[in-house]
């Protein structure tokens, strides 16, 4: 089955500490996203990469980066500059070049900071 | 005006009723609007996409009214499994991509 995997679904991580949280697809989309998720507010985005070895700051990238070696893949780190890191965070992806609206979600990670 | 506006509610309706939500928009060129749901701690998936005046799929109908930029969402019928958070999301330009924004989101309950 074609989809996006996201893990760990559930990370607990000391205050200070790096955390890398991955993504992949195998559904041969060229885009990829990452957003942020909060209690009452709206989906967020941090970074999106519209291409391989290519990817560009969202609304909220401060604290956090990325990397895009591959096509199926799209890590994220939440790094110890990332002030409120506790969220909920999705991967997404999508073909590539149009406003079509269809973005396809990964289930999630669950980020907590202790 | 926010770029996308919702009432988070949440809509307690009986089994079987109908419910409509609005969701307002500040871009007046804004050409295409979609409805995801989110269930509880689940990740979004796409529901409806509103392209011209409306859309209808089954029993939610999605419509568009641009004078006031508003759209809707409404559903017939109401069952259990509707239960859930509907976003509002509007495309915005900037840029190439599904760059989206995304409302906060409706809160639905149905209940027997």
């Amino acid at each position: 089955d074609g989809g996006i995997t996201q893990s760990p679904k559930y990370l607990f991580r000391k205050e200070g500490q790096n955390v890398t949280l991955s993504c992949e697809q195998n559904l041969n989309h060229d885009a990829m996203y990452w957003y942020r998720q909060d209690p009452g507010q709206g989906l967020r985005l941090i970074y999106y990469s519209q291409i391989v070895n290519d990817f560009q700051k969202g609304d909220i990238a401060e604290g956090y980066s990325v990397s895009r070696e591959k096509k199926e893949s799209f890590p994220l780190t939440v790094t110890s500059a990332q002030k409120n890191p506790t969220a909920f965070y999705l991967c997404a992806s999508s073909i590539a070049g149009g406003n079509t609206g269809e973005l396809f979600f990964g289930e999630g990670s669950r980020l907590t900071v202790l | 005006r926010k770029e996308v506006e919702q009432d988070p509610g949440p809509f307690n309706v009986p089994e079987g009723a109908t419910v409509a939500f609005n969701c307002t928009y500040s871009n007046s060129a804004s050409q295409s609007f979609f409805w995801y749901r989110q269930d509880c701690r689940k990740e979004p998936k796409l529901l409806m996409s509103v392209y011209s005046s409306g859309n209808e799929d089954g029993r939610f109908t999605a419509q568009l009214n641009r004078a006031s930029q508003y759209i809707s969402l409404l559903i017939r019928d109401s069952k259990l499994s509707d239960s859930a958070t509907y976003l509002c999301v509007v495309p915005r330009f900037t840029g190439g991509g599904n760059k989206l924004t995304f409302g906060t989101g409706t809160q639905l309950k149905v209940e027997l």
